[in-house]
Order: C-alpha cells, then sequence, then structure tokens
C-alpha cells in the first residue's frame, strides 16, 4: 500500500521560513493536499493540487511537489500558524483506491 | 455557508454497532462525493471511506472493510456510516468531509466514538 512519510515536528522562528515534507514513491506523479489541524478543531484545507491555495488562505502558504517530495512552505510565520500538519493523497494504484495521510507534522513558532 | 455536522458518536461496548450521520448544508450535497476519515485520541488523520456523489462508487480502508457500511441520501443531505463489530482501535473522533477531486475541502467538527471493553 501506497505510504507518506512526514518528520514528527518542526521547529521555526517566527518570521522565518518553516518548510514541511511528504515523501513517497515517486508522490511527484500524484496531486498532494495539505491540511492544517490546530488542537480540538477539524482541519482545514490549506494547498490543495500540490500548490493550490483555498480562498481565505493566506498567501504565505505555498507548495510544491516533485520527484519523490512534496513540500508545503510557511512563510513569515506566525503563532498562530502552530498546528498539525498532514499532506493527504488519492492512491488509485490498485483495484482498491484509497485515501492516504502522512501521519502528520507539529509545527511550533519558538 | 458549507456546513458538515456529525453526530451519532457514543460509547458502545466491544462487539456493538453504531450509526453516525453527517448533515450536509450550504450546498447541493448531491452534486459532491463525500468522505469519512478518523483519529485516534493523540493520532494522526485515517482516512477510512469515501462514496460518490451517485453511491456507485464505494471505497473502504483495509481496517474497516467488511465491518463498516458508508451510505448516503441526497434527498435528505445526509452521509451515514454504519459500524459493526467495534474493536478498542475504533475509538477515535469520526469526521465527515466534501471531496472535490480527491481533495477535502469541508470538515465537519467531528463526532467521538468510544469502543469499552
Amino acid at each position: 500500500s501506497y505510504e507518506l512519510t512526514q518528520a514528527p515536528s518542526v521547529s521555526v522562528a517566527p518570521g522565518q521560513t518553516a518548510r514541511i515534507t511528504c515523501g513517497g514513491n515517486n508522490i511527484g506523479s500524484k496531486s498532494v493536499h495539505w491540511y492544517q489541524q490546530k488542537p480540538g478543531q477539524a482541519p482545514v484545507l490549506v494547498v490543495y493540487d500540490d500548490s493550490d491555495r483555498p480562498s481565505g488562505i493566506p498567501e504565505r502558504f505555498s507548495g510544491s511537489n516533485s520527484g519523490n517530495t512534496a513540500t508545503l512552505t510557511i512563510s513569515r510565520v506566525e503563532a498562530g500558524d502552530e498546528a498539525d500538519y498532514y499532506c493527504q493523497v488519492w492512491d488509485s494504484s490498485s483495484d482498491h483506491p484509497k485515501g492516504v495521510f502522512g501521519g502528520g507534522t507539529k509545527l511550533t513558532a519558538l | 455557508e458549507v456546513q458538515l455536522v456529525e453526530s451519532g458518536g457514543g460509547l458502545v461496548q466491544r462487539g456493538g454497532s453504531l450509526r453516525l450521520s453527517c448533515a450536509a448544508s450550504g450546498f447541493t450535497s448531491s452534486n459532491y462525493d463525500m468522505d469519512w476519515v478518523r483519529q485516534a485520541p493523540g493520532k494522526g488523520l485515517e482516512w477510512i471511506s469515501y462514496i460518490s456523489s451517485s453511491s456507485r462508487t464505494i471505497y473502504y480502508a483495509d481496517s474497516v472493510k467488511g465491518r463498516f457500511t458508508i451510505s448516503r441520501d441526497n434527498a435528505k443531505n445526509s452521509l451515514y456510516l454504519q459500524m459493526n463489530s467495534l474493536r478498542d482501535e475504533d475509538t477515535a473522533v469520526y469526521y465527515c468531509a466534501r471531496d472535490f477531486s480527491s481533495r477535502l475541502d469541508y470538515w465537519g467538527q467531528g463526532t467521538l466514538v468510544t469502543v469499552s471493553s
């Protein structure tokens, strides 16, 4: 089955740039979506189809995807960006397609 | 405003059953595919099931296949998850989400299912 690998945690000083990666076999051939989840809240879509932003999501959030790694980049990190971030793809490689989430990365603004 | 509201969670004994509901509003639910995603306490997100807008196509995660059944009633703007033979590891917050081209663009607030031995 298809697996997505994320680092458990990333720390960055406020105002700096955070890069959260999502590894998967030839993930560059898939559409990657990213979700932000704050404690006690439901996830929120922040980037879809590798690099598009839903309305209302700040331009500070951007994404890229190539080869075996997709990356969510958060520029000028703010304290309010502290959250868990999950990548997600749809794995259609078998007769039984499945949604797949990465294990999540906790972003801490130091 | 798009809203998804889950209900039906609660405490259930191991081996028991529970039916979750998800009420959709603010959009034409019959035009959208839907998913269920769960999150065990302190753990990450786990996708568990998908249903197409017409109910013709349904998929399940291996962890719930044969025990859970997803369904929908477009006339009632509702999504369901029938959960049977519940196990300890099914304890989680269950979210319904709107699926637009594989991205989950709106989520409910979740409903907690606790399986007790």
